[in-house]
């Protein structure tokens, strides 16, 4: 596909359940991100990949959340026992390395009730 | 450490009228700074940057931002509100060329009435 794609676009989940994100890149972008859109919160930056690496991890907010990303490609972000303050849009973003050019998928909606 | 601030949540402005989103920014370093825009039910998408060079970098559909080291701004404006320009604009911070991340403000939402 020509942009960024994430799926599930919608999942509720209950408390307490592992939850899966996906987030497939535009083919060649070599940096990927993960950043977590709350209402009123903006976009708060989880992780980065640079290929199969993840220099930065700063951003992830506890240990139940994990994210990793195979053969340069295509990235999972874990969250292990979802809490309702986990509810949130998780947005993947690509690029190819221009500075600061991201692009963004459609974000996947998480709700944890 | 580096950080954004956009001033006001929410600007309402006529249609025709001028638009002037806050954007104030705090890094050790000089700067690279965006603005993105986010649609009714679309991704972000890239209005514009500063990297070097010219400090006043114009964008898509008639937006501009002009870089302020003295002031730490770097302010969005569009002269004449359009009923499309109706959208979520964020500012945005990075420190270095070598794809760390982009540090985001809060969100500006921008109504437009006619």
């Amino acid at each position: 596909g020509a942009g960024v794609s994430q799926s599930p676009s919608n999942k509720v989940t209950e408390k307490g359940k592992d939850v899966e994100l996906r987030c497939d890149p535009i083919s060649g972008h070599t940096a990927l991100y993960w950043y977590r859109q709350s209402l009123g919160q903006g976009l708060e930056f989880l992780i980065y990949f640079q290929g199969n690496s993840a220099p930065d991890k700063s951003g992830l907010p506890s240990d139940r959340f994990s994210a990793e990303r195979t053969g340069g490609s295509v990235s999972t972000l874990t969250i292990q026992r979802t809490q309702q303050e986990d509810s949130a849009v998780y947005l993947c973003a690509s690029s190819s390395g221009t500075v600061g050019t991201l692009h963004f998928g459609n974000g996947t909606r998480l709700t944890v009730t | 450490a580096q950080s954004v601030t956009q001033l006001g949540s929410h600007v309402s402005v006529s249609e025709g009228a001028l638009v002037l989103l806050r954007c104030n920014y705090s890094s050790s370093v000089p700067p690279y700074l965006f603005w993105y825009v986010q649609y009714p039910n679309q991704g972000l998408q890239l209005l514009l940057k500063y990297t070097t060079g010219a400090t006043l970098v114009k964008g898509i559909n008639g937006f501009e931002a002009e870089f302020k080291k003295s002031e730490t701004s770097f302010h969005l404006t569009k002269p004449s509100a359009h009923m499309s320009d109706a959208a979520e604009y964020f500012c945005a911070v990075s420190s270095n060329q070598a794809g760390t991340a982009l540090i985001f403000g809060k969100g500006t939402t921008l109504s437009v009435s006619s």
